[in-house]
């Protein structure tokens, strides 16, 4: 079945330091990717998305480019900031259902 | 718009007792689904439903009961509750109207204690 690879953390940054979360996936179709974040206490917040190959999705300085031909969908961010401490998930959908990578945990120091 | 909301936030059951986890979504999505969220394991899906009256079982089934008679209700009842259902249970819903990007949005989560 369908499934994601997640660099495994935790990663902890200085600010303004560059973040990458590497993912990797396995799928027999040709699903769609996501990053979700998850603040301290609170429920998964979708980042960016991206549907078809070469698709960069993008959102709040976050990046994530769609590559079918290394199966990845690596997340990067030029410069963190301390608000950007959370749980970090690599997810893949062929339909309505999400299959979900292990999720790093991202801790940024001021 | 509420979007998804669950209820309880918390729960602390015994070891045997049964209870039902309340999920709702304002927003007239066909699809929902129940994942439970464990420390190193990402989520990992429970049930889902693609309509009312229509459900699935997902990956970690086993000890949970779901129902679907409406659109906006779809809740999680625990049979016979153990210490292995220990965990945050997140309820989600996605629209096939939202194209190939089946966005899925979350609730805030049940944080369900058994002991």
């Amino acid at each position: 079945g369908d499934s994601v690879t997640q660099m495994e953390g935790p990663v902890t940054l200085s600010e303004e330091a560059f973040l990458t979360i590497n993912c990797t996936y396995t799928a027999t179709g040709y699903p769609s990717l996501f990053w979700y974040v998850q603040y301290p206490g609170e429920g998964l917040q979708l980042l960016l998305k991206a549907t078809k190959a070469d698709d960069k999705g993008s959102n709040k300085g976050f990046e994530a480019t769609y590559r079918k031909e290394t199966t990845s969908f690596h997340l990067e961010k030029g410069s963190v900031q301390v608000s950007d401490s959370a749980v970090y998930f690599c997810a893949l959908t062929d339909d309505y259902k999400l299959s979900f990578g292990a999720g790093t945990t991202v801790t940024v120091r001021a | 718009n509420a979007g998804v909301t669950q209820t309880p936030k918390f729960q602390v059951l015994k070891t045997g007792q049964s209870m039902t986890l309340q999920c709702a979504q304002d927003m007239n999505h066909e699809y929902m689904s129940w994942y439970r969220q464990d420390p190193g394991m990402g989520l990992r899906l429970i049930h889902y439903s693609v309509g009312a009256g229509i459900t699935d079982q997902g990956e970690v089934p086993n000890g949970y009961n779901v129902s679907r008679s409406t659109t906006e209700d779809f809740p999680l009842r625990l049979l016979s509750a153990a210490p292995s259902q220990t965990s945050v249970y997140f309820c989600a819903s996605s629209s096939a109207r939202q194209g190939r990007s089946y966005e899925q949005y979350f609730g805030p989560g049940t944080r369900l204690t058994v002991t």
